[in-house]
This record gives C-alpha cells, sequence and structure tokens, in this order.
C-alpha cells in the first residue's frame, strides 16, 4: 500500500510569491491534514479536509487556504509569501471514520528567501 | 487554552529502557499520541491510547496514562541505536489527523 506522497520534497520560493503544495493520501483515505513545522513554533494544525470540505481550521492568517478534490488529493496554498513561512509544512492521511490511524507524509520544506 | 509539555532531551545507554514523559492540559483529550520523527523525515504514529485506557503495550513500547494528573509516558524497553530520533507526545478531541496538539519534542539520544 503506497504511503502518503508529498510533492515537492523542497521549494525555495521569494518574499511575496505564492506557493502551491501537494499531497497525495494513502488510497481510501478520505481526510488529510495539513501541518506547519518551524523550530520556534513547533507543530501546528493548519487545516483538515474531508470529502472536499474543510472540517477543522487552526489559527493561520487567510494567506494560507488549501482544498480537496474528488480523488482526496490536497492542495496548500501560501500566497504573499513572508520569511517566517520557511518551514516544513506535513501532510496527514487518515480514514477519516473513528479509526485514529494518522499516517503523515515526508513533507515539503519550504525556504522563503 | 491546550498545551502539551514534555522534555526536551533524553539520553540512556543502549539496552536500558527510556521513559519520555508529558503532560496535558485538555481534559477534553480523547486521543493520546505519540509520533517519532527521524532527521529529514516525516512523522510516524509509533501509538496511540484512548483516554478511557490507562495502559498499552506493543511490543517493545508501553504507554501509560494517567488521566487524573493528565500524564502520558512512554517507556521504550531494550533501547537500540536506531530508537535514536525526536519523540512528540500529542493529543486531540478529534478522530483523524485533525487538531492534534504537539509537544515540542523530546530528543531521545542512545549511549553505547
Amino acid at each position: 500500500k503506497a504511503g502518503v506522497t508529498q510533492t515537492p520534497r523542497y521549494l525555495i520560493k521569494t518574499r511575496g510569491q505564492q506557493v502551491t503544495l501537494s499531497c497525495s493520501p494513502i488510497s481510501g483515505h478520505r481526510s488529510v491534514s495539513w501541518y506547519q513545522q518551524t523550530p520556534g513554533q513547533g507543530l501546528q494544525f493548519l487545516f483538515e479536509y474531508f470529502s472536499e470540505t474543510q472540517r477543522n481550521k487552526g489559527n493561520f492568517p487567510g494567506r494560507f487556504s488549501g482544498r480537496q478534490f474528488s480523488n482526496s488529493r490536497s492542495e496548500m496554498n501560501v500566497s504573499t509569501l513572508e520569511l517566517g513561512d520557511s518551514a516544513l509544512y506535513l501532510c496527514a492521511s487518515a480514514p477519516g471514520g473513528m479509526n485514529t490511524e494518522a499516517f503523515f507524509g515526508q513533507g515539503t520544506r519550504l525556504t522563503v528567501v | 487554552g491546550e498545551d502539551v509539555e514534555q522534555s526536551l532531551f533524553l539520553s540512556v545507554r543502549e539496552g536500558d529502557s527510556s521513559v519520555i514523559n508529558c503532560t496535558y492540559t485538555d481534559s477534553s483529550s480523547t486521543y493520546l499520541y505519540w509520533y517519532k520523527q527521524e532527521p529529514g523525515a516525516g512523522l510516524q504514529l509509533l501509538t496511540y491510547i484512548f483516554s478511557n485506557m490507562d495502559m498499552k503495550q506493543d511490543q517493545r513500547l508501553t504507554v501509560l496514562l494517567n488521566k487524573k494528573d493528565k500524564h502520558l509516558s512512554l517507556r521504550i524497553a531494550d533501547t537500540q541505536t536506531g530508537d535514536s530520533a525526536i519523540y512528540f507526545c500529542a493529543e486531540s478531541r478529534y478522530s483523524s489527523a485533525s487538531k492534534i496538539i504537539f509537544g515540542s519534542g523530546t530528543r531521545l539520544s542512545i549511549r553505547p
């Protein structure tokens, strides 16, 4: 069974640009959650998508957005990038029911210069 | 708000048991997790426990939960060099991977 796939693995962007990250969950999983990991703030929840709808949201500004497609693949977009957006962005895939075994991808490391 | 706290570092001798401790504040936590992160890698779910359980054992891993004190611990028996990693304690009210609150992580290093 293939794991959670995040693309790209590494990305360098310039301040003010926008970026889109992609996450393909495990086949059959309907829930995709996104997390930001930084040395200063640790791991913080961004949002969760389930069946193409945002089900939960963390405390991030509106520059951070996401969506989920009918095949459960999810994208995360960050507009008007700031230096502080440099982080490892992790995606987690889960069946979406009461099963709590969520699986994380390897992450996308975004560097904003 | 919700908070999860754990010590930053732990050093143990190879072959000994490692015990990583964690406290959390949210009394509504339903799911309590331990994740492992190796350098340059994502998060690996090691084990989880429901808040109505006291203990869970899975091979070399034992999780103990004291709900009254909101204290969670992870014991790794016969610690090996491959166990070197950062271990995150986490909690959530929700199933799936939604709104998980993570601790800052405990870096486990193994001495020969």
